[in-house]
């Protein structure tokens, strides 16, 4: 069964630039986190969907948005890149509670110039 | 607020030895979960070992087990056997659990410690 896919692999965008992130579930997963990962501040919960609700947020500025679609795929939309905003993005899905765990994609590194 | 901490940022163990990679945490709920994450250079977050708190009994995955003290608030992973395809950064996580309909399924992550198997 195919895993946690997130697109772009790689991205690199200009500060004051925007930028959207995609993540594709495992079918059948309805949760969709985000998370920020950089080497100073470690793992940081940005959001997470469920049935196209946001159910909850981190603490983040609110540059930072996301969306989820019926078919429980993820955007995420950063505005106004700044430079601190340079990081490794992961997405994560799971069932209805992450209890179980949940399964990781292979994150989108952005880089700002 | 919940907090994870990881007081090893690396280690290192010989191929085929037994390692253990230290966590405790901070947290006033009694309901909740911990986990152990790897993350390879391939960046891909790994599912290692979950432990339910409300159970007495560690949990156990193959080669990886851990030693969950709940009273102390600690959460060890040991590694029997370390092979090469060890060699990742591991997370140690917390999550609370929830009532249905209000949700904080969300990780707490401790800042990883990096773990070199030998050859």
């Amino acid at each position: 069964k195919a895993g946690v896919t997130q697109t772009p692999r790689y991205l690199i965008k200009t500060r004051g630039q925007q930028v959207t992130l995609s993540c594709s579930p495992i079918s059948g997963h309805r949760s969709v986190s985000w998370y920020q990962q950089t080497p100073g501040q470690g793992l940081q919960f940005l959001f997470e969907y469920f049935s196209e609700t946001q159910r909850n947020k981190g603490n983040f500025p609110g540059r930072f948005s996301g969306r989820q679609f019926s078919n429980s795929r993820s955007e995420m939309n950063v505005s106004t890149l700044e430079l601190g905003d340079s990081a490794l993005y992961l997405c994560a899905s799971s069932w209805e509670t992450g209890t179980h765990g949940y399964t990781f994609g292979s994150g989108t590194r952005l880089t700002v110039v | 607020a919940q907090t994870v901490t990881q007081s090893q940022p690396e280690m290192s163990v010989q191929e085929a030895e037994t390692v253990t990679l230290s966590c405790t945490y901070d947290t006033s709920e009694n309901n909740y979960y911990l986990f152990w994450y790897k993350q390879p250079p391939s960046r891909q977050m790994i599912l290692v070992i979950r432990q339910e708190a409300y159970k007495q009994q560690n949990a156990t995955e193959n080669r990886f087990s851990v030693n969950f003290q709940k009273a102390a608030k600690s959460f060890s992973l040991k590694i029997s056997d370390s092979q090469l395809g060890d060699t990742a950064m591991y997370f140690c996580a917390f999550m609370k659990l929830t009532p249905y309909g209000y949700n904080f399924n969300k990780f707490y992550f401790g800042s990883g410690t990096k773990l070199n198997v030998k050859p």
